[in-house]
């Protein structure tokens, strides 16, 4: 059974460029929530989409955006990047409902 | 705000014996906890989960124990095998409508010793 995809695996980025990752869910599976992992704030959630609505958000600045298709992939943007920015993004995605969130490897994100 | 606190940062086992690692959270509306595991270079894999309605959930070699006057739960793994040696993150989620928002701890890093 196929898992949660992420692509890119690896990104570098300059301040001031954007980045768009890209998530594509378990089959069957319409929420999806991405994460940023950093050293110093460990996993913490960025936002949730469930049949392309945004159903959650977390402390981010408005700089992070996502949306989801009906497909149930999702995409997550960064703009205007910062060198806090370097972190480990993941996708997890889920059946809803309570169900659990089952994550992809990940985009490690380098901001120079 | 930290609401899941893992206090240990790492734990030592030996093969074949029980490891016990431990979770702490403030918020008494979690009504849904969750352990991963991460390899480097890798995603966390679900574990183990459990509601609040319960206070045991068994999984082969790994069970969840939750105590809600404690607001704590643990993570068993019996018998321990070197190839548990990961972190490990308990997780927790609030009611319905908000479930895909989990809460994170720092994690603990196990290794287990031949």
């Amino acid at each position: 059974k196929a898992g949660v995809t992420q692509t890119p695996r690896y990104l570098i980025k300059t301040r001031g460029q954007q980045v768009t990752l890209s998530c594509s869910p378990i089959s069957g599976h319409r929420s999806v929530s991405w994460y940023q992992q950093t050293p110093g704030q460990g996993l913490q959630f960025l936002f949730e989409y469930f049949s392309e609505t945004q159903r959650n958000k977390g402390n981010f600045p408005g700089r992070f955006s996502g949306r989801q298709f009906s497909n149930s992939r999702s995409e997550m943007n960064v703009s205007t990047l910062e060198l806090g920015d370097s972190a480990l993004y993941l996708c997890a995605s889920s059946r809803g409902g309570g169900q659990p969130q089952h994550f992809g490897d990940g985009t490690r994100l380098s901001i120079l | 705000d930290q609401q899941v606190k893992q206090n240990s940062p790492s734990l030592s086992v030996q093969e074949g014996r029980i490891s016990i690692l431990n979770c702490d959270y403030t918020n008494s509306m979690f009504d849904y906890f969750l352990w991963y595991k991460k390899y480097p270079a890798e995603g966390p894999t679900f574990l183990i989960s459990i509601s609040s309605i319960k206070d045991k959930n068994e999984d082969g070699r790994f069970t969840v124990f939750l105590n809600k006057s404690a607001k704590h739960l643990s993570l068993h793994i019996v018998p321990s095998q070197p190839g548990d040696s990961a972190v490990y993150f308990c997780a927790a989620s609030l009611p319905s409508g908000n479930t895909g928002k989990l809460i994170f701890g720092q994690g603990t890093t196990l290794q287990v010793k031949p």
